[in-house]
């Protein structure tokens, strides 16, 4: 069974950079043709698409509303891929999730396993 | 950028009853590019259809997915208390996924 952990530093000062990290168990990350995401939720608001990696690490896609300042990584010799989002703001506060993307010939496209989450404030 | 419009907002229904939830896309979209999502506090998302038909592994009969094009409907045969969440449908492009604004489903 497949596993995502997120880990951060909970609490982020503003104009400082957010970096998270999704320890992936039960399976590797570079295994299949994959691609690995991050999504957030923002205070009473929805589920926002943030980035995905894929391919190992060699082709990255980044929300249009984010992209100036979010990158995103793989590490495959720690099963982990990472986000790392600068010059944070409280618009930023929000719980972050990791994802596996995952496609199949017959059902398309999803994300099918989904970290528990990990809730980053965003204070001085 | 594809803008995924969830309707209702918000669906008041009681246990038994039948909900239907609608996902229209701004334009034309694959189906094997829109899935359903079950979302209920300080739980991780749950992945409900994928492909815009298909069951995930584990999810119950009475959960379905149906349309094509820009128009997609979630349907909940008959609620089981278990199933009051806020569901969201997502887009997966060609380098962008999107997802609605969420219908959230509360009890009557």
């Amino acid at each position: 069974q497949l596993q995502l952990q997120e880990s951060g530093p909970g609490p982020v000062k503003p104009s400082e950079t957010l970096s998270l990290t999704c320890t992936v168990s039960g399976g590797s990350i570079s295994s299949g043709s994959h691609c690995w995401g991050w999504i957030r939720q923002s205070p009473g608001k929805g589920l926002e698409w943030i980035a995905s990696i894929c391919n190992s690490g060699s082709t990255t896609y980044y929300n249009p509303s984010l992209r100036n300042r979010v990158t995103m990584s793989v590490d495959t010799s720690k099963n982990q891929f990472s986000v790392k989002l600068s010059s944070v703001t409280a618009a930023d506060a929000a719980v972050y999730y990791c994802a596996r993307r995952y496609y199949h010939t017959l059902t398309g496209y999803s994300f099918d396993y989904w970290g528990q989450g990990t809730l980053v404030t965003v204070s001085s | 950028e594809i803008v995924l419009t969830q309707s209702p907002g918000t669906l008041s229904l009681s246990p038994g009853e039948r909900a239907t939830l609608s996902c229209r896309a701004s334009q034309s979209v694959g189906s094997n590019y829109l899935a359903w999502y079950q979302h209920k506090p300080g739980q991780a998302p749950r992945l409900l259809i994928s492909g815009a038909s298909s069951r995930a592994t584990g999810i119950p009969d009475r959960f379905s997915g149906s349309g094509s094009g820009t128009d997609f409907t979630l349907t909940i045969s008959r609620l089981e208390p278990e199933d009051f969440a806020v569901y969201y449908c997502q887009h997966f492009g060609t380098s962008v996924a999107t997802f609605g604004q969420g219908t959230r489903l509360e009890i009557k």
